[in-house]
């Protein structure tokens, strides 16, 4: 399995501009993250789903748009990018099995840089 | 919703010293405690969980205990090692809802040689 695979790694934007950061999971899990981690900070979520078809807003959603069509799939937009979107982003997925639910497998991350 | 408090922010020890990190929260509900290590640039990784129904949980020199009257949980690393250096984050949450865990705010652990 190659687990949670995000694309890109690196990406620079202008203000403005818009992207699309693609996150993949071959481990068929049911739930799936989008997570901000600016430098020396915590983990601030985005937006999440817990199946595909249905989404949900985080603590700080503004300024981004998630869609989940497939199960593997969860790719997250920046629409007009700001400064304030620099940061990582990591995606993660997590499942539930006999009612018990466990920890998330996180993707290794995106560096954004917003100019 | 719930609340998890993570101390100390930072801690550093010498090498073979023990380290603990402490977490409490607030929803007696929560019943689901992961620990994640996140080495400098990289991604937080799953080292230890815990579930309610459990006091204690060790695997090799991690251990991880819970007091569910009090509210809190700890990780105890024992004979550190310089590899050991990283930001640990607690997490807890209700297993079996929709799974939104509360992350605490971190611990760099820092090792010295």
């Amino acid at each position: 399995n190659a687990g949670v695979t995000q694309t890109p790694k690196f990406r620079i934007l202008k203000i403005g501009q818009s992207m699309t950061l693609q996150c993949t999971q071959d481990m068929n899990h049911n739930y799936m993250y989008w997570y901000r981690q600016d430098p020396g900070m915590g983990l601030k979520l985005i937006y999440y789903s817990v199946g595909a078809g249905i989404t949900d807003k985080g603590e700080v959603p503004n300024g981004y748009n998630v869609s989940r069509s497939t199960t593997e799939d969860f790719p997250l937009r920046l629409e007009l990018a700001a400064p304030s979107q620099t940061s990582v982003y990591f995606c993660a997925s997590s499942h539930n099995a006999g009612g018990e639910d466990y920890g998330y497998t996180f993707g290794s991350g995106t560096r954004l840089t917003v100019v | 919703g719930e609340n998890v408090e993570q101390h100390p922010s930072t801690l550093s020890v010498q090498e073979g010293d023990s380290a603990v990190i402490k977490c409490t929260y607030s929803d007696s509900a929560s019943n689901y405690f992961p620990w994640y290590k996140q080495e400098l640039g990289k991604r937080p990784q799953l080292i230890i969980d815990i579930r309610s129904n459990v006091g204690e949980k060790k695997d090799q020199r991690i251990a991880v205990t819970l007091n569910k009257t009090a509210k809190h949980f700890s990780l105890h690393i024992t004979e550190t090692q310089p590899e050991d250096s990283a930001v640990y984050f607690c997490a807890a949450s209700l297993s079996g809802g929709s799974y939104i865990p509360t992350f605490g705010r971190g611990t760099s652990l820092i090792v010295h040689p």
